[in-house]
Formats: structure tokens, C-alpha cells, sequence
């Protein structure tokens, strides 16, 4: 069972306008969350995190948002750009050293 | 200079088969792990490593035995291969075990058991 869940399997932007990705948990426990990239050949990179007792959490071009009532989180990124075309992951933790991952959204910016 | 590295980056080989795929980390990392990425793009931790000892061992079956001959190094020695166990397998490494510890993965190795 799925605890961390990205619908949305893929997302195609004009560059330079802004990309939103979502995703939802399932989990209470999760307290801590985190954004991975990927491109193609190559393992997962870390882009940002968010703990449970913030809401927003900002770094350059990305901001991550994160509500607790909702069980959600997204990742804006402004503005977009080709390359930032990758696979992105969602991942939650809940303390017990075990990252959660969603299945990841494809992003293509679009020239 | 690669952070964590992978060896080999493809590997093809026939049900029933033992292979190996080797992971090494130059980041003075404590924590190593063993992901495997599944069909359906989902990451799922397999194994964990902290300081040599095994921290985290999912519901993983027992043809599967990570080794980690010291903190550098997490190796992954696979038994009587199944079709089902046809996957990237991804490596990564942490300073510790903390939530804030970044990891950092390897490029991935493509198993495939014909």
C-alpha cells in the first residue's frame, strides 16, 4: 500500500511560467519530506525539504508547501526552465530512517 | 569523482542465477542503502546500513543479503534470481541517520533476469 502518492504522472510547461507538482501522504506519522530529481541514467538528487512544523520552505527557484490538515505537499517551481526537465520525486519520513516514495511526475519544460 | 558508485551499470543473466552488484560511497558517509525502483517507477528501501550494522531490512526475501565490509562499502549479493526480481537497483548514502542527513544515490544498476 502506497503511503505517499503522486497522481499527477507527468506535466508539460512553457519555459519560464511556473510548474506546480503535488503530492499526497497517507501516513500521520510523516513528519519530515523531501523532493528528489532524476534524470534519465542517473540516481535521484535532493532539491528541498520541509519539516512538519513549517509550512514553506523556499530555496531559489523552488518552494515547497506543505499542509498538514490536507496531507499534502507541492512543489512550485518559478520560473521553469529546459532544464529542469527530469523526473520528480516526492518522499516522506516518519522517524523510523525509512523514506517513503511516490512514483514520481515527469516534468518537460517546453522551449 | 563520483560520490557513490555502482558496479556493473547493466546486468542480464538467466533465472536461478547468483549475481552481485557493488556499491562504494567517497562521501566519509556513515549510512549506507539499497533501493530497488520497481515497474511501476516506485523507490522502495530494501536495506539499511549504519556504521556496518544493519538498521532497516524490509520485507525483502531472504535470496537477497546485503554485505558491508566496512563503512565505505554495501554490496548486494542476490540468490536463485527470479524474473520478479527484474528492477534498477539504486545505492545511497547519508552522514547518519537523522531525517536532515541528505541522501545520495548512485546512478542506479539495471537488472534484468531473462
Amino acid at each position: 500500500d502506497q503511503q505517499v502518492k503522486q497522481n499527477s504522472p507527468s506535466l508539460s510547461v512553457q519555459e519560464g511560467r511556473i510548474s506546480i507538482l503535488n503530492c499526497d501522504y497517507t501516513n500521520s506519522m510523516f513528519d519530515y519530506f523531501l523532493w528528489y530529481k532524476k534524470y534519465p541514467a542517473e540516481g535521484p538528487t535532493f532539491l528541498i525539504s520541509i519539516s512538519s512544523i513549517k509550512d514553506k520552505n523556499e530555496d531559489g527557484r523552488f518552494t515547497v508547501f506543505l499542509n498538514k490538515s490536507a496531507k499534502h505537499l507541492s512543489l512550485h517551481i518559478v520560473p521553469s526552465q529546459p532544464g529542469d526537465s527530469a523526473v520528480y520525486f516526492c518522499a516522506a519520513s516518519g522517524g523510523d530512517y525509512k523514506l517513503s516514495f511516490g512514483a514520481g511526475t515527469t516534468v518537460t519544460v517546453r522551449a | 569523482d563520483t560520490a557513490v558508485s555502482q558496479t556493473p551499470k547493466y546486468l542480464v543473466t538467466q533465472m536461478g542465477n547468483d549475481k552481485s552488484i557493488k556499491c562504494e560511497q567517497n562521501l566519509g558517509h556513515d549510512t549506507m542503502y539499497w533501493y530497488k525502483q520497481d515497474s511501476k517507477k516506485f523507490l522502495k528501501i530494501m536495506f539499511s546500513y549504519n556504521n556496518k550494522e544493519l538498521i532497516i531490512n524490509e520485507t525483502v526475501p531472504n535470496r537477497f543479503s546485503p554485505k558491508s565490509p566496512d563503512k565505505a562499502h554495501l554490496n548486494l549479493h542476490i540468490n536463485s534470481l527470479e524474473l520478479g526480481d527484474s528492477a534498477v537497483y539504486f545505492c545511497a548514502s547519508s552522514h547518519g541517520l537523522a531525517l536532515a542527513d541528505t541522501q545520495y544515490f548512485g546512478p542506479g544498476t539495471r537488472l534484468t533476469v531473462l
